[in-house]
C-alpha cells in the first residue's frame, strides 16, 4: 500500500512563474491537507479538501495560492506568479475519514525553490 | 491564537545519555496533542497523541506525558538512529483536522 506520493520532490522557479505541486493520497484515502514549511518556522495549516470540494482554505493566502481535488487524479497546490517569499517546503496530508487528525500520512513533501 | 513551543531547538546527546524534550501549548480546548518524528527530507511520521492530562504512551525508547500546559518526550538511552526533528502539534476543541505545530526539536545522538 503505497503512502502519500508529491511531486515533484523539488521544484525551482523563477520570480514570476506557476508552480504546481502534487499530491496523491494513501488509497483509500479521500480527504487531503495541505501544509507549508517556511524556513526556520513550523508547519501551517493551508488547506483541507475531499473530492471536488474545498472545506477549509482558512490557512491560504488570499492571492495567487489556489487548490483542487478533482474526481480523478491528484490534488494541486497551484502558486501564481511566484515570490521568493513562496520558497518553502510544501506537504501532503491523507486521511481516511473525515477530520482525521488522528490518522493523517504526511508524504515526503516537495521543496519548492523561488529564484 | 493558538501556540506550540518547544524546546530546545537542538540537542546533542550521547548514545545511552537520557534526556526530555518539551512542548509548551495554548490551544483553545485541547482536544489532542501530537507528536511527530520528522527525518531530513522526509515528511513528519506520527509516532503518539495524547488526550488528557496525566496521560502517557511509550514506544520503544519514547515516552510521552501530557500535562495541562504542556508535554514531554523522554528519550530513555538514545541511539544514534533516534536522531531526528521530533515536532509538538496540538488540535483545538474547535476543529479536528487543523494541527498547530511547533518549530520542532533537532535531536543528535552521537556514538
Amino acid at each position: 500500500n503505497a503512502g502519500v506520493m508529491q511531486n515533484p520532490r523539488h521544484l525551482v522557479r523563477r520570480r514570476g512563474q506557476e508552480a504546481r505541486l502534487r499530491c496523491s493520497p494513501m488509497k483509500g484515502h479521500s480527504h487531503v491537507y495541505w501544509y507549508r514549511q517556511l524556513p526556520e518556522e513550523g508547519l501551517k495549516f493551508m488547506v483541507y479538501l475531499q473530492k471536488e470540494n474545498i472545506i477549509d482554505e482558512s490557512g491560504m493566502p488570499k492571492e495567487r495560492f489556489s487548490a483542487e481535488f478533482p474526481k480523478e487524479g491528484p490534488s494541486i497546490l497551484r502558486i501564481q506568479q511566484v515570490v521568493r517569499g513562496d520558497s518553502a517546503a510544501y506537504f501532503c496530508a491523507s486521511s481516511q475519514t473525515q477530520g482525521g487528525a488522528e490518522e493523517l500520512f504526511f508524504g515526503s513533501g516537495t521543496q519548492l525553490s523561488v529564484l | 491564537e493558538d501556540q506550540v513551543t518547544q524546546s530546545p531547538e537542538a540537542l546533542r546527546l550521547q548514545e545511552g545519555e537520557s534526556s526530555s524534550l518539551n512542548c509548551s501549548y495554548t490551544v483553545s480546548g485541547l482536544r489532542g496533542l501530537f507528536w511527530y518524528r520528522q527525518d531530513p527530507g522526509k515528511g513528519p511520521e506520527f509516532l503518539f497523541t495524547l488526550y488528557s492530562a496525566g496521560e502517557e504512551k511509550e514506544k520503544e525508547r519514547l515516552k510521552a506525558t501530557l500535562t495541562k500546559k504542556e508535554s514531554f518526550l523522554h528519550i530513555t538511552a538514545p541511539k544514534p538512529e533516534d536522531s531526528a526533528t521530533y515536532l509538538c502539534a496540538g488540535l483545538s476543541g474547535g476543529s479536528n483536522y487543523k494541527l498547530t505545530f511547533g518549530k520542532g526539536t533537532l535531536l543528535t545522538v552521537n556514538p
